[in-house]
């Protein structure tokens, strides 16, 4: 089966921009999450999605960043304007069983730097 | 929430000896714990992961030790190789045992030498 998939694995943008990144998860898988690692430091939550629907989003820095998951399949995350403290690479992960401690998959990630 | 502590940050070992990455966690309600393994520029992978029903695994030359009473857990590799070298996180659940994200330790760099 196809792994999880993102778009685009680099992004460079200038501090004010706005950048859409995307995520399409493993086929059939509910949970959605996205996760970030800024400059070589631990992987960080962001928000998770059960089917369309925003689970929990506690990790999102401030309100520049908006995550959507229409009709429950893939999702995006705008940053809008975007800080130079937002480079980092961001990760997209989904697992199939809502409710239960699962394995994550995880995607390529995408590189952001913001100048 | 959860808080993971993860040590060393970096552990150098010979070729073919063994290494061993701790972790703590703060929720006694956690009840699953995974290790991810990132390659240089690549996704992190799952490796192992132990469930709070049991005290250890083995996956071949991969083990992971729990101990719900001290709240930690070891990741265990045998017999090191050079494709063994990357970033090993582990992980514990925000809340509980439930599907609702992870929170990770901070990595460790294991540095295989020839």
């Amino acid at each position: 089966e196809a792994g999880v998939t993102q778009f685009p694995s680099h992004s460079v943008i200038e501090k004010g921009q706005t950048v859409t990144l995307r995520c399409d998860p493993i086929s059939g898988h509910d949970n959605l999450y996205w996760y970030r690692r800024v400059m070589g430091k631990e992987i960080k939550f962001l928000l998770h999605f059960v089917k369309e629907s925003k689970q929990d989003e506690s990790g999102m820095p401030n309100n520049r960043f908006l995550a959507e998951r229409t009709g429950g399949t893939y999702s995006t995350l705008k940053v809008q304007p975007a800080e130079l403290e937002d480079s980092g690479v961001y990760f997209c992960a989904s697992s199939p069983t809502a409710g239960l401690a699962h394995e994550q998959y995880f995607g390529p990630g995408t590189r952001l730097t913001v100048t | 929430g959860e808080n993971v502590e993860q040590h060393p940050s970096t552990l150098s070992v010979q070729e073919g000896d063994s290494a061993v990455i701790k972790c703590t966690y703060s929720d006694s309600a956690s009840n699953y714990f995974p290790w991810y393994k990132q390659e240089l520029g690549k996704r992190p992978q799952l490796i192992i992961d132990i469930r709070s029903n049991v005290g250890e695994k083995k996956d071949q030359r991969i083990a992971v030790t729990l101990n719900k009473t001290a709240k930690h857990f070891s990741l265990h590799i045998t017999e090191t190789q050079p494709e063994d070298s990357a970033v090993y996180f582990c992980a514990a659940p925000r809340s509980g045992g439930g599907a609702d994200g992870l929170t990770f330790g901070k990595g460790t760099h294991l540095i295989i030498q020839p």
